[in-house]
């Protein structure tokens, strides 16, 4: 099994431009997660899919950011505009299971630098 | 407002010895409660989870402790290697929400 797939693995932009993140879950996984990690605030969960339907977007920072989920093997993390406050790894995790998920699987990250 | 509190941020430890994490959580709703590990570059990755109908579980050398009524919990790693430098993070999950995690802690075992 290859695991979570993430893309791009670094991502260097200007201020203002448009960002978009991708991610590929574990064949089979029902639940996708979005999670930010920066130094200062730890890992926060943005956003939480299952069965390609949003559940809880309450950690998405605000309407800069959007999250797509238009199949079972393919997900988005968009944000427009982007800002150097964006600047993070982000995560993409899936999970086999539902509304109570458990074990939960981490992609390599996104590294995102927004200048 | 931080629902798990992780502590300490930082620890170095000799190798052989004891590295000991705590967390504590204010959501008595929470009822799954994992430890993961991340190394430089790479997303966490899943250590060892405990449930609060048990006060311990160990598995090789982790082992997690549990304390219901003090709402803390806290990851014991015996005989430390330097392999095991890491940053950890104890997380909490509750309904049908994602994990919520502590800060993480920076672990260095010294040779």
């Amino acid at each position: 099994d290859a695991g979570v797939i993430q893309s791009p693995r670094h991502e260097v932009t200007e201020m203002g431009q448009e960002v978009t993140l991708r991610c590929k879950p574990i064949s089979g996984h029902n639940s996708l997660f979005w999670y930010r990690q920066t130094m200062m605030r730890g890992l926060e969960l943005l956003i939480y899919f299952n069965n390609n339907v949003p559940i809880d977007d309450s950690g998405m920072p605000e309407d800069r950011f959007s999250a797509k989920m238009p199949n079972a093997s393919f997900s988005t993390l968009k944000i427009q505009p982007s800002e150097p406050r964006d600047s993070a790894v982000y995560f993409c995790a899936s999970s086999l299971g539902g509304g109570r998920t458990y074990e939960q699987y981490f992609g390599p990250g996104t590294r995102l630098t927004v200048t | 407002q931080q629902q798990v509190k992780q502590s300490p941020q930082s620890l170095i430890v000799q190798k052989g010895g004891i590295s000991i994490i705590n967390c504590a959580y204010e959501n008595t709703a929470f009822d799954y409660f994992p430890w993961y590990q991340q190394f430089p570059g790479k997303g966490p990755a899943l250590l060892i989870a405990i449930r609060p109908d048990v006060s311990e579980k160990k598995e090789g050398r982790f082992t997690i402790s549990f304390n219901k009524s003090a709402k803390q919990f806290s990851l014991h790693i015996m005989d430390s290697q330097p392999g095991d430098s890491a940053t950890y993070f104890c997380a909490a999950l509750g309904g049908a929400d994602g994990l919520t995690f502590g800060k993480g802690t920076h672990l260095i075992i010294q040779p």
